[in-house]
C-alpha cells in the first residue's frame, strides 16, 4: 500500500499569513496518463470532507485560488497564501493512483 | 449534488448491518462512487469503492472478505453491506463521488452514518 506522510501535524497561523502543508507518498504519484494523482482535502469542524485540489494542481470548483497545488513524483505542498478564519480545519492529503488509495495522518490548521 | 447516507446504528460484535446512500442532482449512473470511513477522533479511511457501471471494485484489506459494495443505478442509490462487524469498525461512515466514471478524486461528500459496533 501506498504510505501518505503529512508534516506538520498541526499549524497555528496568523489571519492573512501564508500557510504551507507538505505530504510525502511511499510511491511515485505519476500516473502513464501524465497526470499526477494526488489530491487536497479539507474538513471542517463538524464537517464532511471537501475536495480543494485534485490531481496535484486542479482547483477544484468554488474554492478561492488563494489555495494552490504543488509537486511531483513523491513530495508535495499544499499553499494558502492568505489564510482567513474560515480556513480552520483538517487538511488531508490522498493519493488517487492505486487501491487502497490511503490519506495522510491529516494537518490541524489553527488559527492564532 | 446530494448524497445521503442512511443505515447506521449499534450492533453487536459479529453481526450485519447494510449502509444506503442516495443520490441526486447529478447523473447517478456516470459516476464512480465510493466508501470512507472515519473512526471518533482519527483521521479518514478509504473502505471501497467501484466504477459507474459497478464494475472495478476495490476494498481496503481491513474490510476485505466482509463488506461488499454494489450500486443500483435504477434506484441512484450506493450500498455497503457489512458482515461480521468487529469494534475496530465503528466509525462515521461517508459515501463520496468521484470526478468521474472512473476516477477516486471524491468531489461530493454525505454527511455520514455512524455506526458503532458494541456488545
Amino acid at each position: 500500500d501506498i504510505v501518505m506522510t503529512q508534516s506538520p501535524l498541526s499549524l497555528p497561523v496568523t489571519p492573512g499569513e501564508a500557510a504551507s502543508i507538505s505530504c510525502n507518498s511511499s510511491q511515485n504519484l505519476l500516473h502513464t496518463n501524465g497526470e499526477t494523482h494526488l489530491d487536497w482535502l479539507l474538513q471542517r469542524p463538524g464537517k464532511s470532507p471537501q475536495l480543494l485540489i485534485y490531481l496535484g494542481s486542479k482547483r477544484a470548483s468554488g474554492v478561492p485560488d488563494r489555495f494552490s497545488g504543488t509537486g511531483a513524483r513523491t513530495d508535495f505542498t499544499l499553499k494558502i497564501s492568505r489564510v482567513e478564519a474560515e480556513d480552520v480545519g483538517v487538511y488531508y492529503c490522498m493519493q488517487v493512483l492505486h487501491a487502497p488509495y490511503t490519506f495522510g495522518q491529516g494537518t490541524r490548521l489553527e488559527i492564532e | 449534488v446530494q448524497l445521503v447516507e442512511s443505515g447506521g446504528g449499534v450492533v453487536q460484535p459479529g453481526r450485519s448491518l447494510r449502509l444506503s446512500c442516495s443520490g441526486s442532482g447529478f447523473i447517478f449512473t456516470n459516476y464512480a462512487m465510493h466508501w470512507v470511513r472515519q473512526a471518533p477522533g482519527k483521521g479518514l479511511e478509504w473502505v471501497a469503492s467501484l466504477w459507474y457501471d459497478g464494475s472495478n471494485i476495490e476494498y481496503a484489506d481491513s474490510v476485505k472478505d466482509r463488506f461488499t459494495i454494489s450500486r443500483d443505478n435504477s434506484k441512484n442509490t450506493l450500498f455497503l453491506q457489512m458482515k461480521r462487524l468487529r469494534g475496530d469498525d465503528t466509525a462515521l461512515y461517508f459515501c463520496a463521488k468521484g470526478l468521474g466514471a472512473v476516477a477516486a478524486s471524491l468531489d461530493s461528500w454525505g454527511q455520514g452514518t455512524p455506526v458503532t459496533v458494541s456488545s
